[in-house]
């Protein structure tokens, strides 16, 4: 089945530091990718969608220059968490759009990020 | 707009037996796709079912079934002979258009199932 591997799983940094979360689609071109943000105990909050040599499109209130997406390949997507801050702390996860398949949707390993 | 409602925020049951966690929605598409997902604490977003809006029958995927009641707009999730392994977080999810490829999924807050021994 698709797979969408995601890196880091974990990631401390420090606070005004900045972290880059990769999302590579491994056996099929991902046109499309979403971000979501997950606090404990919360539900998945779609920040951002990723679309291939475009501009990504952002939720209201997701802040874009802090929050940098960029899919320059039809199997990578990348988050970048600039100048992160503690608030900034949660779990984002990946999903990539796998036109191939009924089901539509396959979702990367996650990311908790900590931010000191 | 789309909205997924999930009202159980835990739920308990004894291993082996049957469970259903509850999900109603709301859309204005005549077609669209409902989706149940299984987050264990690892954080990772496994698929369980899907149920297209004109699929005629429920759909079922081993253990699970999705009791769909289109005119009630509720999508149940049920899960027979629950193990242990069972227990985690478990995400009602809808997407607009038939097939389940248009656009971003929207969830529902999730129910926290534990099962017991």
């Amino acid at each position: 089945g698709a797979v969408v591997s995601q890196h880091p799983s974990r990631v401390i940094c420090k606070s005004g530091t900045s972290v880059k979360i990769e999302c590579r689609s491994l056996d099929f071109q991902a046109t499309t990718m979403f971000w979501y943000r997950q606090f404990p105990k919360k539900s998945l909050m779609l920040m951002a969608t990723s679309n291939e040599g475009s501009k990504a499109t952002y939720e209201q209130g997701v802040e874009k220059d802090k929050f940098l997406i960029n899919h320059a390949s039809l199997t990578l997507s990348t988050l970048t968490v600039t100048s992160a801050h503690p608030e900034d702390s949660s779990f984002y996860i990946c999903s990539a759009e796998d036109r191939r398949s009924n089901y539509g949707y396959t979702f990367g390993s996650g990311t908790r990020l900590t931010v000191v | 707009a789309q909205k997924i409602t999930q009202t159980q925020p835990g739920m308990f049951v004894q291993e082996k037996e049957a469970v259903t966690l509850d999900c109603t929605y709301d859309t204005s598409d005549p077609s669209y796709g409902l989706f149940w997902y299984k987050q264990p604490s690892s954080g990772e977003m496994i698929f369980l079912i899907y149920q297209g809006s004109y699929d005629q029958q429920n759909a079922t995927e081993g253990r699970y079934s999705l009791n769909f009641q289109k005119a009630r707009k509720s999508a149940n999730l049920v899960i027979s002979a629950s193990q242990l392994g069972d227990s985690a977080m478990y995400f009602c999810a809808m997407i607009g258009g038939y097939g389940g490829s248009q656009g971003n999924l929207i969830f529902g807050k999730g129910t926290k199932l534990s099962v017991k021994p």
